[in-house]
């Protein structure tokens, strides 16, 4: 079964603070993906990565970075966190460049920022 | 633009049939897909369609293109309440297959 896992589903933190997200796929995928979902505003893409130390940004990466140093894990980095980033997480993979392009999206991780 | 437009919220009644409507604006597209999010959880892939289908069926859903008007629809038969839950639309296209996705449409059943 595929599965994607995200290291937390709760986080609280204080402004200015670093905070790691982590997120680990057992399918090999290629692709994954960095998104924040907020209410009213739906899923919106942070960045994504198709390979290994490749990243692209989504439509929103200001305040944040990413690192992807394995194929399995990508990583969230809110160098400096405001609490206009408290949001719902949610990290997906996909395969590339076959197969249908659908997402497989992990639990989230609900980030709090006090 | 590339927005994916679906109407917020629906209410329907148990045992009812429940349709869901998306508009997506890239005639490119590839793909367009249905998720479901269950309270505190991610998406979970329900179906998807190719683009040059006109109608998918699989058990209770029926998932309807159509392509001239770039409107998707998903059909729910026989509506439970394990059925409330947010439902996106989203479309793909493009070789790492970004997909955009709807603001999601939060189907309550109510029985």
């Amino acid at each position: 079964d595929v599965k994607v896992t995200q290291s937390s589903r709760y986080l609280v933190k204080r402004t200015g603070e670093k905070v790691f997200l982590e997120c680990v796929q057992d399918m090999d995928h290629e692709n994954m993906f960095w998104y924040r979902q907020d209410p009213g505003l739906g899923l919106r893409l942070i960045y994504f990565s198709y390979d290994v130390k490749m990243k692209e940004k989504g439509d929103i990466p200001e305040g944040y970075s990413v690192s992807r140093e394995k194929k399995e894990r990508f990583s969230l980095i809110l160098e400096s966190a405001s609490t206009n980033q408290t949001s719902m997480y949610l990290c997906a993979s996909s395969l590339m460049p076959s197969g249908s392009g659908e997402q497989f999206f992990g639990p989230g991780t609900r980030l709090t920022v006090l | 633009g590339e927005d994916v437009e679906q109407s917020l919220f629906l209410s329907v009644r148990e045992g009812d049939s429940s349709v869901i409507n998306c508009t997506y604006t890239d005639s490119s597209s590839t793909y367009l897909y249905w998720y479901k999010q269950e309270p505190g959880a991610g998406l979970q892939l329900l179906t998807y369609i190719f683009s040059n289908m006109d109608m998918k069926q699989d058990q209770r859903l029926t998932v309807l293109l159509n392509k001239k008007d770039k409107h998707l629809s998903l059909r729910i038969a026989d509506t439970q309440t394990g059925d409330s839950a947010i439902y996106f639309c989203a479309e793909g296209r493009g070789s790492n297959y970004k997909l955009t996705f709807g603001k999601g449409t939060l189907l309550t059943v109510n029985p």
